[in-house]
C-alpha cells in the first residue's frame, strides 16, 4: 500500500530557484528518506532523516520531518538543470525490517 | 563507495521464454537485496526481498514461481521471470542493503525488460 505521498506531482522552475517538495506518510516510521531517479536509471540515495530529528541538510539539500503532521519537506536551493529528475519520499516503518515503502515521486525540471 | 550493478540494461524476449537479471554489490556485502518493478512515471512496487542465503519473501500478489529469487552470495541475486509474457514488461530495479543496521537501499540502474 501507498506510504507516502508527494506533491506538488511536477514541478517546474527556472535554474537557481528554490525547489520544495512534500511528502505525506501514514503510519508511524523509524526514519524517512528522499531517492532521486534520472529518467530510465535507477534511484539515488539523496538523504535520510530520522524520527527523532527535525531538519537535516546535505549540500544544496535541506529536509525537515515533522512527526506529528506525518510530513517531511525536501528543498533544492539554487536548482541547476542538472537536478532534473523524479525525486521519491520513502519511508521506513516501524516494524517493518528496513523494508522501503516508496511514493508516487515529483517530476522536477528545472529550465536552464 | 556502496555500488550496486545490475545487468542487463536492456533486453528484448519472445513470449514464453526466461530472462534471468543479475544484481551485484561490487563493494560491500548485501545481506539484504530488495527487488522492485516499475510502471512508466509510477512508483516503485516492491516486489520480493531477498535475504542471502534463504528463501526469498514475497510481497503480496507476487507470484513466485513466476519470478524466481536465489541469492546465492553476499554480493549476488538474480531475478529470473520465469516463462515471459508481455505483460511482463517492465523496469525491474534491485537495491542492496549494506550492513544490518541500516536501511538505505543503494540500487541497480535497472533493466528495461520487453516481451514480444
Amino acid at each position: 500500500s501507498q506510504q507516502g505521498e508527494e506533491d506538488p506531482q511536477a514541478l517546474s522552475i527556472q535554474e537557481g530557484e528554490n525547489a520544495t517538495m512534500n511528502c505525506s506518510y501514514k503510519t508511524s516510521i523509524n526514519n524517512l528518506q528522499w531517492y532521486r531517479q534520472n529518467s530510465g536509471r535507477g534511484l539515488v540515495h539523496l538523504i535520510l532523516i530520522r524520527s527523532n530529528e527535525r531538519e537535516k541538510h546535505s549540500g544544496r539539500l535541506r529536509v525537515t520531518l515533522d512527526t506529528s503532521k506525518k510530513s517531511s519537506s525536501l528543498l533544492i536551493t539554487a536548482s541547476r538543470a542538472a537536478d532534473t529528475a523524479s525525486y521519491f519520499c520513502a519511508t521506513c516503518p516501524i516494524r517493518a525490517n528496513s523494508k522501503l515503502t516508496f511514493g508516487k515521486g515529483i517530476t522536477l525540471s528545472v529550465r536552464p | 563507495g556502496a555500488v550496486v550493478s545490475q545487468h542487463p540494461s536492456w533486453v528484448i524476449c519472445k513470449s514464453g521464454t526466461s530472462v534471468k537479471i543479475e544484481c551485484r554489490s561490487l563493494d560491500f556485502q548485501a545481506t539484504t537485496m530488495f527487488w522492485y518493478r516499475q510502471f512508466p512515471k509510477q512508483s516503485l512496487m516492491l516486489m520480493a526481498t531477498s535475504n542471502e542465503g534463504s528463501k526469498a519473501t514475497y510481497e503480496q500478489g507476487v507470484e513466485k514461481d513466476k519470478f524466481l529469487i536465489n541469492h546465492a552470495s553476499l554480493t549476488l541475486s538474480t531475478l529470473t521471470v520465469t516463462s515471459a509474457h508481455p505483460e511482463d514488461s517492465s523496469f525491474y530495479i534491485c537495491s542492496a542493503r549494506d550492513g544490518k543496521r541500516s536501511t538505505v537501499q543503494y540500487f541497480g540502474a535497472g533493466t528495461r525488460l520487453s516481451v514480444l
